[in-house]
């Protein structure tokens, strides 16, 4: 079974520019979820999707970052424009329907970002 | 959310268990346990969870205290590549992870 793929893996901008993270989940996860993990911290959860709607977007940064997932498969994460402190790894996850026995979530490598 | 307690850092040698303690002393009567962890520039991965019973499977086991306000995960014969972050963590139903800073867990060859 593939994992969750995310791309791309590095990415280096300036500040003030624009990027975008694309993830894929595993094949028939209805939830996904982007998280956030600052160096040295645990991940901090982002948003998180049921299909292709928002269930939390409570600690999304909604003046500069945007999350899609418009046909409930693959989605978009995308940050505009870049600050400093956000040079972190983000981290896409996916896990089963909600109502099944266990959701547990299965994470993909991360994208690293760097923004001098 | 309910706050775990971790140590920042642990150190084990080769193919000895690992016991890996978790305070959790405001828990709530329907708040899961669970145990994720983090290798080198990886994303986490799930070791495990429980609610009240111990747990086995075959990445770890699962102590509950019996008030339930601490746990300890027990790797039987650490190897080098359990060397990772272990997050211990509280969830209600919906499963929503709350990561800490987790536990570093350096085996020694």
């Amino acid at each position: 079974e593939a994992g969750v793929a995310q791309s791309p893996r590095y990415k280096i901008i300036e500040k003030r520019q624009s990027v975008a993270f694309w993830c894929n989940p595993i094949s028939g996860h209805a939830t996904l979820y982007w998280y956030q993990q600052i160096l040295g911290q645990g991940p901090k959860l982002l948003i998180q999707f049921q299909n292709n709607g928002v269930v939390d977007d409570s600690q999304l940064p909604k003046d500069r970052f945007s999350a899609e997932r418009l046909k409930g498969v693959d989605s978009t994460l995308k940050i505009q424009p870049a600050k400093l402190e956000d040079s972190a790894v983000y981290l896409c996850a996916s896990s089963p329907a909600r109502g099944r026995t266990y959701n547990e979530q299965f994470f993909g490598p991360g994208t690293r970002l760097t923004v001098l | 959310d309910a706050k775990t307690t971790q140590p920042n850092s642990m150190e084990s040698n080769e193919e000895e268990p690992v016991h890996l303690p978790c305070n959790h002393s405001t828990i709530s009567g329907t708040d899961y346990i669970h145990w994720y962890r983090q290798l080198p520039s990886q994303g986490p991965e799930y070791v495990i969870h429980g609610l009240t019973s111990n747990v086995n499977n075959r990445m770890a086991s699962l102590a509950i205290a019996e008030d339930r306000k601490s746990s300890t995960l027990i790797l039987h014969r650490a190897t080098l590549r359990d060397a990772a972050v272990y997050y211990c963590i509280l969830t209600a139903n919906d499963y929503k992870l709350s990561f800490g800073a987790g536990t570093t867990v350096t085996v020694r060859a």
